[in-house]
């Protein structure tokens, strides 16, 4: 069964760093074409795609908040992390980690976790 | 950066009834599009990708089309489980994997 779950802080200052924690399982990703990554919808809002880290380490981010966000993997763990610095009230979204297999296609979401940014 | 609109914003329909929405890529795609569907409160879930290819557990009611740049969603008999707002997304890899601003199909 392959499942995906988002962890971290719920409610963020301006200026502060988002880590999140992507945690999955039921497969591998070093799997040849396979890719976990970041989702974000702000509330009533549409989906905003983030970013992708690939089975050999290979990294794609969105041109929009490319400076400000960072990813990584610990595939032992089976973890994914998303850093997003210099957090402002309008960073406030439901961030959901996602599955991307050879295609390709995004087949699997995590449930999503609420980041609220406020002052 | 590739732009998806979606159209339209908002649809009114009634059970039983065929809708179509349509999203249009500002450039070429080829057929690296998929469609999800996603209900208040909940995780989008994918109901077509690669433009047309039906993923396994949807009903056949639904179905994707490309004609160059414009894709387009199609249900073919409303249910009442199918109210929600679908999004489209560009998987082009170059420069990232964006998002349609959505469509909301709502209960005549």
């Amino acid at each position: 069964q392959i499942t995906l779950r988002e962890s971290g802080p719920t409610l963020l200052k301006p200026t502060q760093t988002l880590t999140l924690t992507c945690t999955f399982s039921g497969f591998s990703l070093t799997t040849n074409g396979m890719a976990v990554g970041w989702i974000r919808q702000p509330p009533g809002k549409a989906l905003e795609w983030l970013a992708l880290i690939y089975w050999d380490d290979d990294k794609l981010y969105s041109p929009s908040l490319k400076g400000r966000l960072s990813v990584t993997r610990d595939t032992s763990k089976k973890q994914m992390v998303l850093t997003l610095t210099n957090m402002a009230p309008v960073d406030t979204a439901t961030y959901y980690c996602t599955r991307l297999v050879e295609g390709p296609t995004i087949d699997y979401w995590g449930q999503g976790t609420l980041v609220t940014v406020s002052s | 950066d590739i732009q998806l609109t979606q159209s339209p914003s908002f649809l009114s329909a009634s059970v039983g009834d065929r809708v179509t929405i349509t999203c249009r890529a500002s450039q070429g795609i080829s057929s690296y599009l998929a469609w999800y569907q996603q209900k208040p409160g909940k995780a989008p879930t994918l109901l077509i990708y690669a433009a047309s290819t039906l993923q396994s557990g949807v009903p056949s009611r639904f179905s994707g089309s490309r004609s160059g740049t414009e894709f387009t969603l199609t249900i073919s008999s409303l249910q009442p489980e199918d109210f929600a707002t679908y999004y489209c997304q560009q998987l082009n890899t170059y420069p990232g994997y964006s998002f349609g601003q959505g469509t909301k199909l709502e209960i005549k």
